[in-house]
């Protein structure tokens, strides 16, 4: 079946460390995104991508980084420099960068201890 | 992007049809209507958008008045499993820049389907 893959689902870590997150779709889609979740709150975008090799920060880029080396893997890394990063962190991927249809994953929980 | 409002929360019964309303008075020509579910600590899922014309797929159907002022999403036979948050999004499509893939959540209307 196609889709998006977010692991892991579940992330604990300690403060100053960094964490990555995986997103893996096999959608095809040329374009991808990181959003953040926090609690009673609506989405917010980190980061997106809209072909390989390619990407664009979002509206809270600070303290996070991604690569897109491959088309299907769209990895985000939260840096000691994120302040808050304790958050639900959801991936998402569209077949093209121009459409508002996009297809989430089941999504990444960071709680920072 | 036009701003939306819609309310907090809704209440319907399951088996009778749920009417969840967004105004988004300052949409533009060019944009246009999506509608987006959160099931509980899951991702967000499409269910449908719309220019001007009235819309329908198996999910849902999304009606939106002839002004573009507001729109009604309907979900025509709802259960327990449609309880979810429902956003109403606005956005161009189509178009470059700094409108790609990016969608603008705001808090929705957590919908309560009860038997």
């Amino acid at each position: 079946d196609g889709g998006i893959t977010q692991s892991p689902k579940y992330l604990f870590r300690k403060e100053g460390q960094n964490v990555t997150l995986s997103c893996e779709q096999n959608l095809n889609h040329d374009a991808m995104y990181w959003y953040r979740q926090d609690p009673g709150q609506g989405l917010r975008l980190i980061y997106y991508s809209q072909i390989v090799n390619d990407f664009q920060k979002g509206d809270i880029a600070e303290g996070y980084s991604v690569s897109r080396e491959k088309k299907e893997s769209f990895p985000l890394t939260v840096t000691s420099a994120q302040k808050n990063p304790t958050a639900f962190y959801l991936c998402a991927s569209s077949i093209f960068s121009n459409t508002g249809e996009l297809f989430f994953g089941e999504g990444s929980r960071l709680t920072v201890l | 992007d036009a701003k939306t409002t819609q309310p907090p929360s809704m209440d319907c019964a399951e088996g009778r049809a749920a009417n969840l309303p967004c105004n988004h008075s300052t949409i533009s020509g060019n944009e246009y209507v999506y509608w987006y579910r959160q099931i509980h600590s899951q991702g967000p899922q499409y269910i449908i958008h719309g220019l001007k014309n009235n819309e329908t797929n198996e999910m849902a159907s999304l009606i939106i008045t002839e002004d573009r002022k507001s729109s009604t999403l309907i979900l025509p036979h709802a259960t327990l499993r449609d309880t979810a948050v429902y956003y109403c999004i606005v956005r161009p499509q189509g178009v470059g820049g700094t409108s790609y893939g990016k969608l603008t959540f705001g808090q929705g209307t957590i919908l309560t389907v009860h038997p």
